[in-house]
Order: C-alpha cells, then structure tokens, then sequence
C-alpha cells in the first residue's frame, strides 16, 4: 500500500512555463485535495474533488486547474507560471468528507518557478 | 475569513516533560479538529482528530477542545526528542465545503 505518491519531487520552472503536478492514491478515498505551503504559512487549499468528475475550489484556486477522471488520480495543472506559485505543493486524501475528513498527506513536490 | 491562530514559537521544552501546545479559531460552526506533526522538508502526518468538547488520549498525546472557547490543545507527555517538530492544528472547513483549514504551526524543540 503506497498511500499517496506524488510526482515530481523538485521542479524549476521558467515564467510561463506550464506543468503539470501528479497525485495518486491505491487507498479507494473518493475525497482528494492540493494544497500549498509557503516557508513560515500554513497549508492553503487549492482546489479538491469528492469523486471522479467532481471538483470544486479551494481557498487559492487562481492560476491552477484540476481534473479528476478516475478515483486514484487527481493532478493538478498549472498553466503559466509566475514567481508567486514558487511553493511546496502536497496532494492528500480521505476516505470521509465533511466533518470526518482525516486526510493523509503525499510526500509533496518543492516548485521553484524563476 | 475563517482563521486558526497558533502560536509559532519556537516553543523548548526539556525532555520528560510535558509539552503544551495551543490552537484557536473564528469559525465556531467548526465541527473537527485535527493535529498533524510536519518535520522539516516532510509531509504533514496526522497524529489526533478531536470531535467532540473534552479531552481524547492516545498514547503520549491527549487532545482537548473546548468550543465554548474555541479552543483545541494538545498535550505531550514525556517528550522525546523525535517530537520535536512543527505541530499544525487544522479545522475543517465547513459551510458544505470539503478541506481544511491550517494554522501556521508551532515550532516545538524538545531540549535533552
């Protein structure tokens, strides 16, 4: 069981660039999430899905897209980038949503756009 | 704007002793209450969920929640070393949205 994997751990990206941040997960949760965490903050939600086909904004959802076409996978998209999404990024999932979300935390990818 | 203050510390405490670490939040429609533990250039891991006022014991750790005071702490009996960390208290969302809401975290340092 390999929980949450995400891929890649380290990225540069140049201004404008686009790129796109892998998630998955072998637990069966249908509730999945990104979020990301700026040296000294808390975490911030993105953007997350209650099932394949179904997802909904979070707290910081500009500059960012979703998709969610099968239960495991939930990548996240960034089209353009700017110096501000310079951020570590982590996917995570739940088997509950609402007040029971316990959510288990990929390994994150450290995003570094110059 | 929904928020969860904690205080950032750093917060040193010897070991053997017990560490207390403190969380509030505005939204008092908040249902649950989450601490997860995140170590330098790792990933959140959630260590206690707390639904209900009172305390919840498991192992070392107790979490406690008062929602007259909205307020959750959590409590580390004879701290080790390995604990130190960023603690992060999280709050869900609510308002029929999923996700949850993070605090900056306390910088705990366990002295030995």
């Amino acid at each position: 069981n390999a929980g949450v994997t995400q891929t890649p751990k380290f990225r540069i990206l140049k201004i404008g660039q686009s790129m796109t941040l892998q998630c998955a997960q072998d637990m069966n949760h249908n509730y999945m999430y990104w979020y990301r965490q700026d040296p000294g903050m808390g975490l911030k939600l993105i953007y997350y899905s209650v099932g394949a086909g179904i997802t909904d904004k979070g707290e910081v959802p500009n500059g960012y897209n979703v998709s969610r076409s099968t239960t495991e996978d939930f990548p996240l998209r960034l089209e353009l980038a700017a110096p501000s999404q310079t951020s570590v990024y982590f996917c995570a999932s739940s088997r509950e949503g609402g007040a029971l979300n316990e959510q288990f935390f990929g390994p994150g990818t450290r995003l570094t756009v110059l | 704007q929904k928020e969860v203050e904690q205080n950032s510390g750093p917060l040193s405490v010897p070991e053997g002793a017990i560490a207390s670490l403190n969380c509030t939040y505005s939204d008092r429609g908040s249902q649950s209450f989450f601490w997860y533990r995140q170590y330098s250039g790792k990933s959140p891991e959630l260590i206690m969920s707390i639904y209900s006022n009172g305390d919840k014991e498991d192992g070392r750790f107790t979490a406690q929640l008062n929602k007259a005071s909205q307020y959750v702490s959590l409590l580390i009996r004879d701290s080790q070393p390995s604990d130190s960390a960023t603690y992060l208290c999280a709050v869900n969302r609510g308002g029929g949205a999923d996700g949850l809401t993070f605090g900056k975290g306390t910088h705990l340092i366990i002295q030995p």
